[in-house]
């Protein structure tokens, strides 16, 4: 299994932010996909979860109404999309298959 | 929401000695489907975070004998037999009985 993210971003406040995640090497709609956020120097905090294979979502009560995870089977991808960007949300988001497999993170900067 | 509460905070070990970590959730991780779901994983320095034990004692592909994890209820541990000078970083413990949620984490450095 092989996870893939896209590079950095760097956004401003009340900005929106989309970061992805390709995956390969297993059937794309077997493994649910969830994002984990973690502030520099800080813990692992769930933002939530996708079933690629019905677009089920599920999301922590703090990002609930901010972010938005998607799946397109048609190219394997999950989609990690948070509006309204605040500086706390400055951070490396980490996608993970089934939490078995991990991406090597995507560094988001907010800052003005 | 679940908490997983670790200790200790950070520990330094002589390589070939072993070393524990413990996990205390404020509720019980048994599902209604009779597993526990208790995860441990280890954040080397810079690297993504890496599966080690799920379910509580069943290690990921790939991970060396040495790492055992035990417990049930609301205590769990995670033991290394004889450790080594790369299992430096942090580690984890992690359940997803009710909404996703982390431990503290644990920083393994070597004496």
């Amino acid at each position: 299994v092989r996870v893939i993210q896209s590079g950095a971003e760097m956004k401003k406040p009340g900005t929106s932010v989309k970061i992805s995640c390709q995956v390969s090497g297993y059937t794309f709609t077997k493994y649910y996909i969830h994002w984990i956020q973690q502030a520099p120097g800080k813990g692992l905090e769930w933002v939530g979860l996708v079933d690629p294979e019905n677009g089920d979502t599920m999301y922590a009560d703090k990002f609930q109404g901010r972010a938005a995870i998607s799946a397109d089977t048609s190219v394997a991808t999950s989609f990690l999309e948070l509006r309204g960007l605040k500086s706390d949300d400055t951070a490396v988001y980490y996608c993970t298959v089934e939490l078995s497999w991990w991406g090597q993170g995507t560094l988001v900067t907010v800052s003005s | 929401d679940i908490v997983l509460t670790q200790s200790p905070l950070s520990l330094s070990v002589t390589p070939e000695q072993p070393a524990s970590i413990s996990c205390k959730s404020s509720e019980h991780l048994l599902h209604t489907d009779g597993k526990t779901y208790l995860y441990w994983l280890l954040q080397k320095p810079g690297q993504p975070p890496q599966l080690l034990i799920h379910e509580v004692s069943n290690r990921f592909s790939g991970v060396p004998d040495r790492f055992s994890g035990s417990g049930s209820g609301t205590d769990f541990a995670l033991q290394i037999s004889r450790v080594e000078a790369e299992d430096v970083g942090v580690y984890y413990c992690m359940q997803t009985v009710g909404p996703l949620t982390f431990g503290g984490g644990t920083r393994l450095e070597i004496k």
